[in-house]
């Protein structure tokens, strides 16, 4: 089975920190993303990447960066943490489309998330 | 960008009853994924089902991409059914799975004993 793990489950910092959210997945996944759940908002893209040092924004990357030097490792970096980035936090790998498996090629697998508030 | 809209936005059953959530996208897709959201936040994968029909137990789903929409089915619900499920999708234009999800705003299903 597919698993995708995070750091931590439940994260409170300070306005003003820097904060990492840590994210592994152990399927030799290329692709790696990172997304932000908010009521009324739904779910939303922040970052993704598609091979190590390899980085791409999504809808919203305001206010984060990324890194990946390791495969299996993609971290979120909140450089000066804010309380509008209060939220659910939710990682995700998959496999690229060529290499995979032609029924799952595509398939995001998610992580069980970190919620994290900033005071 | 891809809109994604889900219906009906909530739905209350009592225990037994089928139900069938929908899902409307605005433009072709190469990946689309059904997920049950649990009350800790994990996204539970379903199906991945751009197109085509699959079942697993008691859920099943068929995607009818030329006409872009999708259904998810869940028969003799149990309680255990209850939460929030999200249909996402990949736009065809995308190039594949590098690109990320869309999400509907989700379908909020309580099952009541």
């Amino acid at each position: 089975d597919v698993k995708v793990t995070q750091s931590s489950r439940y994260l409170v910092k300070r306005t003003g920190e820097k904060v990492f959210l840590e994210c592994v997945q152990d399927m030799d996944h290329e692709n790696m993303f990172w997304y932000r759940q908010d009521p009324g908002l739904g779910l939303r893209l922040i970052y993704f990447s598609y091979d190590v040092k390899m980085k791409e924004k999504g809808d919203i990357p305001e206010g984060y960066s990324v890194s990946r030097e390791k495969k299996e490792r993609f971290s979120l970096i909140l450089e000066s943490a804010s309380t509008n980035q209060t939220s659910m936090y939710l990682c995700a790998s998959s496999p690229r489309v060529a290499g995979g498996d032609p029924n799952h090629s595509g398939t995001q697998y998610f992580g069980p998330g970190t919620r994290l508030t900033v005071l | 960008g891809i809109q994604v809209e889900q219906s009906p936005p909530d739905l209350i059953l009592q225990e037994g009853a089928n139900s069938t959530l929908r899902c409307n996208f605005s433009d072709s897709v190469n990946n689309l994924q059904w997920f049950h959201q649990n009350p800790w936040g994990q996204l539970i994968n379903l199906f991945y089902i751009p197109s085509g029909t699959k079942q697993n137990g008691r859920l099943s789903a068929t995607t009818v991409a030329t006409e872009r929409y999708s259904l998810l089915y869940i028969s003799s619900s149990q309680t255990t059914d209850s939460g929030v499920y999200f249909c996402a999708v990949t736009p065809m234009y995308s190039g594949g799975g590098a690109d990320g999800l869309t999400f509907g705003k989700g379908t909020h299903l309580i099952i009541q004993p």
